[in-house]
């Protein structure tokens, strides 16, 4: 399996600009999660998904950040307008109960810088 | 509310050392418990899951314990190697929920 997949893997934008992260989780994975790592606050839960449906985005700092999961192989997190503070490096990580008793497994990461 | 703590925020060893990496929870209703390796500019990488009904779980020169009672893990590193050098984080889940709240990890270098 090629595990998760991340794109872009770096993203260099201006304030105020659309910013659209990109998931596709290993193949038969039911949870997918997105975090955001920064120095300041560690590793964050913004949101996930069960079965294609969102079960908890209390991590979502504001209205500006949209998740969506339209099928089971993929998902985006979209930051619109976006802002400085929203520099980061963006995780994706899927897991199943199924086999491996929820076991998480992550995503490269997309390295966002917001000028 | 789960609160996971990492001691100590850094260690520096001599390769060949034994060493244990502590992670403390406040919610000990936990289903299970993951420990990460990060390197620098990377992703995290999976290193070991317990489960609640598990006290310890091994994977070549790692072994991860937990009690849950004392709200508690530990991951020990057998002989430890300069390419163990890494940022080590732990995970647990918030009460009833699969949302997983990540401790702010430990940072180990393994001199040669």
């Amino acid at each position: 399996d090629a595990g998760v997949i991340q794109s872009p893997r770096h993203e260099v934008t201006e304030m105020g600009q659309e910013v659209t992260l990109r998931c596709k989780p290993i193949s038969g994975h039911d949870y997918l999660f997105w975090y955001r790592q920064t120095m300041m606050r560690g590793l964050e839960l913004l949101i996930y998904f069960n079965n294609n449906v969102p079960i908890d985005d209390s991590g979502m700092p504001e209205d500006r950040f949209s998740a969506k999961m339209p099928n089971a192989s993929f998902s985006t997190l979209k930051i619109q307008p976006s802002e400085p503070r929203d520099s980061a490096v963006y995780f994706c990580a899927s897991s199943t109960l199924k086999i491996s008793y929820n076991e998480q497994f992550f995503g490269p990461g997309t390295r966002l810088t917001v000028l | 509310k789960q609160e996971v703590t990492q001691i100590p925020a850094a260690l520096s060893v001599p390769e060949g050392e034994n060493l244990v990496l502590n992670c403390s929870f406040t919610d000990s209703a936990i289903y299970n418990l993951q420990w990460f390796r990060q390197d620098p500019g990377k992703g995290l990488t999976s290193l070991l899951l317990i489960q609640s009904s598990q006290r310890e779980q091994t994977s070549g020169r790692l072994n991860a314990s937990l009690d849950k009672s004392s709200g508690r893990s530990t991951l020990y590193i057998a002989a430890s190697q300069p390419g163990d050098s890494a940022t080590y984080l732990c995970a647990a889940p918030a009460s009833g929920t699969y949302k997983y709240i990540f401790g702010t990890g430990t940072r180990l270098k393994v001199l040669a």
